[in-house]
């Protein structure tokens, strides 16, 4: 059981790039979630799902794009990375939202240059 | 327009001491408050939490108190050990729809020897 994995680990892209994080879960969770982290910023939500195939925007989903064609997947997609979205990305995942626990992936840290 | 207000920013205490840390929160219609750890190069992980039907709950050496006229709730670790350094969040939702999580910016606590 190896809860929520997140891939790649590390990335370092270059502004205008493009790139995908993938998110998968086995714990048959229907609600997913990505974040980011920054110093002092604490985790801001980007884009949640509440389901196969919904997504709904959070707090800073500017410039991101997120996908959840299966069940068990949350991708976030950059299309034009900025320095600005130099962060470590998180994804969680929990059964229910209410009163429910998040479980969280072991982050992507995501240089952009 | 920050939702939980988290103090403070960071905390040092010695090995044995208490380590406490606060939150305020805003809006009246929350009503999930949990507490999350994350260690470095980890990701959060679900620590403690508390509905607002109770003032305190105790897990081994981490209590939450709940103020709920105050709009406040705090973490509370007897006891300190070194092993307890990590960033803390609080955070808070509603019970209601897809309400998500609100995260405080966090609390870095380091326990001396």
């Amino acid at each position: 059981n190896a809860g929520v994995t997140q891939t790649p680990k590390f990335r370092v892209l270059k502004t205008g790039q493009s790139m995908t994080l993938l998110c998968a879960q086995d714990m048959n969770h229907e609600y997913m979630y990505w974040y980011r982290q920054d110093p002092g910023m604490g985790l801001r939500l980007i884009h949640y799902s509440v389901g196969e195939g919904t997504t709904a925007k959070g707090e800073v989903p500017d410039g991101y794009n997120v996908s959840r064609l299966k069940k068990q997947n949350f991708l976030l997609g950059l299309e034009s990375a900025a320095p600005s979205q130099t962060s470590v990305y998180f994804c969680a995942s929990s059964y229910s939202v209410s009163y429910n626990e998040q479980f969280f992936g072991p982050g992507t840290r995501l240089t952009v240059l | 327009q920050q939702q939980v207000k988290q103090s403070p920013q960071s905390l040092i205490v010695q090995k044995g001491g208490i380590s406490i840390i606060n939150c305020a929160y805003e809006n009246t219609a929350f009503d999930y408050f949990p507490w999350y750890q994350q260690f470095p190069g980890k990701g959060p992980a679900l620590l403690i939490a508390i509905r607002p039907d109770v003032s305190e709950k105790k897990e081994g050496r981490f209590t939450i108190s709940f103020n709920k006229s105050a709009k406040q709730f705090s973490l509370h670790i007897m006891d300190s050990q070194p092993g307890d350094s990590a960033t803390y969040f609080c955070a808070a939702s509603l019970n209601s729809g897809y309400s998500t999580l609100t995260f405080g910016k966090g609390t870095m606590l380091l326990v001396s020897p």
